[in-house]
């Protein structure tokens, strides 16, 4: 069965500092793995994907992830954090074929000026 | 901006009615999925269509039924509904498969007293 686990629902960092938002996954099938950020009153967007080409995914904003099978593990990554990163963030993972699209609970993140 | 389109914005409607969500696609994609938002059960995914067929289903209610018409656009019907159905539900729509990304449309807030 699929499941994902965001290790953290609230995670705060000072501006400036890195951003570690931590994801574990588990699945049967090799797994699509997306993060998405969602800003107050906004809808999802598309950080960045990951589908098996490279195991460090780079995204947008300056954000990436590495998935790491041994690990389980597709943690979301930024050297420095930015007043506008404040946001949620969800981990998601698909199945290959593509039949069921499973969201993390999400982590709020916080930046501090 | 994503290019999905959801209307109406805000609903607010009472226990016992029915009521009916649309979604417009990025032009040229084929799958649409919604997905339901509530601060208790997070983001869950209901149901999937690819190209008019329901290809895959999630936490879905009984009482609720989706549809995808000939030209793509989507329609969440939401019946009996109860104070607990008060949620953001979100639209995404897809090139084909559940492994593409999707993009997400900026949601209908329902609220139901």
């Amino acid at each position: 069965a699929q499941s994902v686990t965001q290790l953290d629902s609230h995670v705060s960092v000072s501006e400036g500092t890195p951003v570690l938002l931590r994801c574990n996954y588990s699945s049967s099938y090799s797994p699509s793995l997306f993060w998405y950020v969602q800003h107050p009153n906004k809808g999802l967007q598309l950080l960045l994907k990951y589908t098996s080409a490279a195991t460090l995914v780079k995204g947008i904003n300056g954000f990436e992830a590495e998935f790491k099978k041994s690990e389980t593990s597709f943690h979301l990554t930024k050297p420095s954090a930015h007043m506008s990163d404040a946001a949620e963030y969800f981990c998601v993972v698909t199945l290959t074929g593509g039949f069921k699209t499973i969201f993390g609970a999400g982590t709020r993140l916080f930046v501090k000026a | 901006d994503s290019g999905v389109t959801q209307t109406p914005k805000h609903l607010i409607t009472a226990t016992g009615q029915r009521v009916t969500l649309r979604c417009s696609p990025r032009s040229g994609d084929l799958s649409v999925y919604w997905y339901q938002q509530s601060l208790d059960q997070g983001l869950q995914f209901l149901i999937q269509y690819y190209n008019g067929e329901e290809r895959a289903k999630g936490n879905i209610l009984e009482r609720f039924s989706a549809q995808q018409f000939p030209d793509l656009h989507s329609e969440l019907n939401l019946s009996s509904l109860e104070l607990g159905d008060s949620a953001l539900y979100f639209c995404a729509s897809s090139v084909e498969r559940g492994t593409d990304t999707q993009y997400f449309g900026p949601g209908t807030r329902l609220t139901v007293l």
